[in-house]
């Protein structure tokens, strides 16, 4: 059975850092893209960004919104997706979900964690 | 504001039909897949719908997808109390290096 367990959220202040990380297993993570999506409260879903298996380069593609303050990791030994967030802003707050972006993008999704930005 | 544009409501009466548009342009509807996402209540979304008409394993025949030219819809038909929940729809946008682009949104609410 497919897990994606998100973990890391909590309250930051403005132009602080968080690390969110996702605890995968189930399927052959280190095969597998992944993304990071967001929703901020009571909104629709934002893509922030993926990283691409080590076998297709290991690259990464950002949003805007985020580009240049949050960067995706992976640690394939270890199974887990992380999502380093530097400079937060306010409308950063949301809660977070790692999906798979195989065999169908979002065909597996985590629970989700939640990070509020505030002062 | 969303790239990808859907109505923000729609509402039909149980056993009945649903339909939600999704609006997109050439560099992403017109040229990419069409994903759709289910998401109740306080839960994480769950994809429902890829590569325009297919059915993920579990996701019974009553939900459908089409597209055509630079738009999508998604049907549900023999509507349901449980159906009701937010639903996305998702295409990866050619354009500004490549990211995912969603749809706003449209909340089925069973009558």
């Amino acid at each position: 059975e497919v897990q994606l367990v998100e973990s890391g959220g909590g309250l930051v202040e403005p132009g602080g850092s968080l690390r969110l990380s996702c605890a995968a297993s189930g399927f052959t993570f280190s095969h597998t893209w992944m993304n990071w999506v967001r929703q901020a409260p009571g909104k629709g879903l934002e893509w922030v960004g993926r990283m691409k298996s080590r076998i297709n380069g290991g690259t990464t593609d950002y949003n805007a919104p985020v580009k240049g303050r949050f960067t995706i990791s992976r640690d394939d030994s270890k199974d887990t997706l992380y999502l380093q967030m530097n400079s937060l802003k306010t409308e950063d707050t949301a809660v977070y979900y790692c999906t798979t972006d195989a065999p169908s993008p979002g065909a597996y999704w985590g629970q989700g964690t939640l990070v509020t930005v505030s002062s | 504001q969303s790239v990808l544009t859907q109505p923000p409501s729609a509402s039909e009466t149980p056993g009945q039909r649903v339909t939600i548009s999704c609006s997109g342009t050439s560099s992403n509807i017109g040229s990419n897949h069409v994903y759709w996402y289910q998401q109740l209540s306080g839960t994480a979304p769950k994809l429902v719908i890829f590569k325009n008409n297919q059915r993920p394993s579990g996701v019974p025949d009553r939900f459908s997808g089409s597209k055509s030219g630079t738009s999508a819809s998604l049907a549900i038909s023999g509507l349901r109390s449980e159906d009701e929940a937010d639903y996305y729809c998702a295409a990866w946008d050619d354009s500004l290096s490549g990211r995912w682009v969603f749809g706003g949104g449209t909340k089925v609410t069973v009558l």
